[in-house]
């Protein structure tokens, strides 16, 4: 069956570093991938696409890079900010009717 | 421009009870969808419109009916709402499905059944 992992455990890091979140998908053959953010008591925000012929995507301070032979996209936030604290979520387009299927996303705390 | 908006933004329901929630948006987006997300379990997607008139079964559909009359509205119904649909409700519209887009979501509902 079709399956989305991302990091199961939140996330702390230090203001200042340079925070990786991984987002591994099986059963999938995506044409392309999202970051979507996502506050407490709030909807889910898009941030970064990227497509399967591409190997990176800038941002920013944003950085996606997406595998397809690692079925595997990592999402890099440089220079975090306590700003950055929010649970992020990666979709991936599941090739029928545009539909996103969504992990159950990361949780990213940067501690001042 | 508003955007995606949902209401109510809190709602508490008796088991057996029947409620709609209401999504609006402004943005003239042919696709609307909803979603509901637990604890661990991500968005699911519980049905999806691709335009004024027609609705299409989600992952996981059933318990839920949907209208879309009015191409800017999409409306989410239970008829008789269970403990296991506790849970926070997202719309979200994108402009026309072709191709990769982005999902433009609303603040939520959270909803409780009792």
């Amino acid at each position: 069956s079709q399956k989305i992992e991302q990091n199961s455990e939140a996330l702390n890091i230090q203001e200042g570093k340079t925070a990786t979140l991984t987002c591994n998908y099986t059963n999938y053959s995506p044409a392309y991938l999202q970051w979507y953010r996502q506050d407490p008591g709030r909807g889910p925000v898009f941030l970064l696409l990227i497509r399967e012929n591409e190997k990176e995507k800038r941002k920013e301070r944003l950085k996606v890079t997406f595998d397809t032979t690692l079925k595997q996209s990592l999402f890099h936030i440089t220079a975090s900010q306590p700003a950055d604290s929010a649970t992020y979520l990666c979709a991936l387009e599941n090739g029928s009717a545009r539909q996103l299927t969504f992990g159950s996303g990361t949780q990213l705390t940067v501690l001042p | 421009n508003a955007g995606v908006t949902q209401t109510p933004k809190f709602r508490v329901l008796k088991t057996g009870q029947s409620m709609t929630l209401l999504c609006a948006q402004d943005m003239n987006h042919e696709y609307m969808y909803w979603y509901r997300q637990d604890p661990g379990m991500g968005l699911r997607l519980i049905h999806y419109s691709v335009g004024e008139g027609t609705t299409a079964k989600g992952e996981v559909p059933d318990g839920y009916n949907v209208s879309r009359l009015k191409k800017q509205n999409f409306l989410l119904g239970l008829e008789s709402a269970a403990p296991s649909q506790t849970s926070v409700y997202f719309c979200a519209s994108s402009p026309n499905g072709q191709g990769p887009e982005k999902l433009f979501f609303g603040s939520g509902t959270q909803l409780s059944v009792l």
